[in-house]
């Protein structure tokens, strides 16, 4: 089956730096990355996906670039704020099933200091 | 939109009880809704896959008979923890499928429920 891991359980950045979250999975045949933060208490809230025929994708102040040859993806978060501290999952759908289900990682605990 | 609930939030139950909780999708129709457990600072492992009118997926090492899972209609799904023990608990989350959607892999989540057993 499909194996999802992150390479950092925490990260912890200074308020206005740039952070990045890497996550590496194991199934080539993965077509579908998505990127979620859970704060404390909370469910997880979608950020930004990518689907396989991309190697990167913007949103607001965040980017998400896939590398397919290494099967690795890390979400870029520009000009981090307080706000942005939570745990980030990637997840990766299980491929050729309609279910959406998913595998996620472990999580990265991202700690922003004012 | 595209907003999931769970309730309660926070449950506490005493061992050998049973416990329910519900997951509605507030303003769209949900097929499918998924189960997960979360223990503190891990990832979250899915339980069970909810069809509505049908019976519920398993995954693999969860029992069926203690975890019962009802989609008794097209926006609530309900999960019962039967004879909880001390083990059961943890973080309980829910999420939606929206009827009719073309994005395989969208799902929505509710907040969650933290499930305390005594």
């Amino acid at each position: 089956g499909e194996s999802v891991g992150l390479h950092l359980p925490t990260l912890s950045v200074q308020e206005g730096d740039n952070s990045i979250i890497n996550c590496a999975y194991s199934n080539s045949a993965s077509d579908y990355f998505i990127w979620y933060k859970q704060e404390s208490g909370k469910g997880p809230q979608f950020i930004i996906d990518i689907r396989s025929n991309m190697d990167k994708r913007q949103g607001q102040r965040v980017t998400v670039l896939l590398n397919k040859t290494v099967k690795h993806l890390s979400l870029q978060i520009a000009a981090t704020q307080p706000g942005d501290s939570a745990v980030y999952f990637c997840a990766v759908p299980v491929p050729h099933t309609n279910a959406g289900k998913s595998t996620f990682g472990d999580g990265t605990t991202l700690t922003v200091k004012p | 939109g595209a907003v999931v609930s769970q309730h309660p939030s926070r449950v506490i139950c005493k061992s050998g009880t049973s416990v329910k909780i519900e997951c509605r999708s507030l303003d769209f129709q949900a097929t499918t809704m998924f189960w997960y457990r979360q223990f503190p600072k891990q990832s979250l492992m899915l339980m069970a896959t909810s069809n509505e009118g049908s019976k519920a997926t398993y995954e693999q090492g969860v029992e069926k008979d203690k975890f019962l899972i009802n989609h008794a209609s097209l926006t609530l799904s309900t999960l019962t923890v039967t004879s909880a023990h001390p083990e059961d608990s943890s973080f309980y989350i829910c999420s939606a499928r929206e009827r009719g959607t073309l994005r395989r892999y969208e799902q929505y989540f509710g907040p969650g429920t933290r499930l305390t057993v005594t």
